[in-house]
């Protein structure tokens, strides 16, 4: 029984679109993020909710939109693609701080 | 700004030998840290932590070392096995931060 799920794994557009990636954890956590692992490997923050509130949220195009419906769940909702938003994108859950567990990651492709 | 390095991108290793990960951080301010592990096409999976009034910390094969002065720490894994082969990233947080900082990973790989 999965921990942390995403949901594509894959996914492939076109610039411009607008695209959703969806997350959910069974692990009852309170907190959950958002991270983009860009082409150089690097695993940065971008958001993340503690029970349903907004409390980190980095420099990230205001394209970008997390949308969490309850403390299980966080999606992650990004406008006009652009071809720089290629990426490897995971989500996360933890209780505290510290101690995250990912997702296993969905790769956007914008072509 | 990266506040987290690792600077070996990779490193190989002979099972049954020890693997030395390294990371060295800038930001004063940070006071756990923690290594995680990372398969292809998987996520990171949480491996090993240290407080900061620590200097070192076991779980089985892996010790993590911290040495606050240098700010360095340092991933021991004894002895190494091939399933160890994997992308290692060091990470650290500020005390009740939620945010982590990553490093950009070491790729290890053991060779029978």
């Amino acid at each position: 029984d999965t921990a942390v799920s995403q949901t594509p794994k894959y996914l492939v557009t076109q610039m411009g679109n607008d695209k959703s990636i969806k997350c959910e954890q069974n692990l009852g956590h309170d907190t959950m993020y958002w991270y983009k692992q860009d082409s150089k490997k690097f695993l940065k923050i971008m958001f993340s909710y503690n029970n349903k509130e907004l409390i980190i949220n980095e420099t990230v195009p205001n394209r970008f939109s997390p949308k969490s419906p309850d403390k299980a769940h966080l999606n992650l909702h990004i406008n006009s693609l652009e071809l720089g938003d290629s990426a490897v994108y995971f989500c996360a859950s933890s209780q505290f701080p510290y101690e995250q567990y990912f997702g296993p990651g969905t790769r956007l492709t914008v072509t | 700004d990266q506040q987290v390095k690792q600077n070996s991108p990779s490193l190989s290793v002979q099972e049954g030998r020890i693997s030395i990960l390294n990371c060295d951080y800038t930001n004063s301010m940070f006071d756990y840290f923690l290594w995680y592990k990372k398969y292809p096409a998987e996520g990171p999976t949480f491996l090993i932590s240290i407080s900061s009034i620590k200097d070192k910390n076991e779980d089985g094969r892996f010790t993590v070392f911290l040495n606050k002065s240098a700010k360095h720490l340092s991933l021991h894994i004894v002895p190494s096995q091939p399933g160890d082969s994997a992308v290692y990233f060091c990470a650290a947080s500020v005390r009740d931060d939620y945010k982590l900082s990553f490093g950009a990973g070491t790729t290890v790989t053991v060779r029978a």
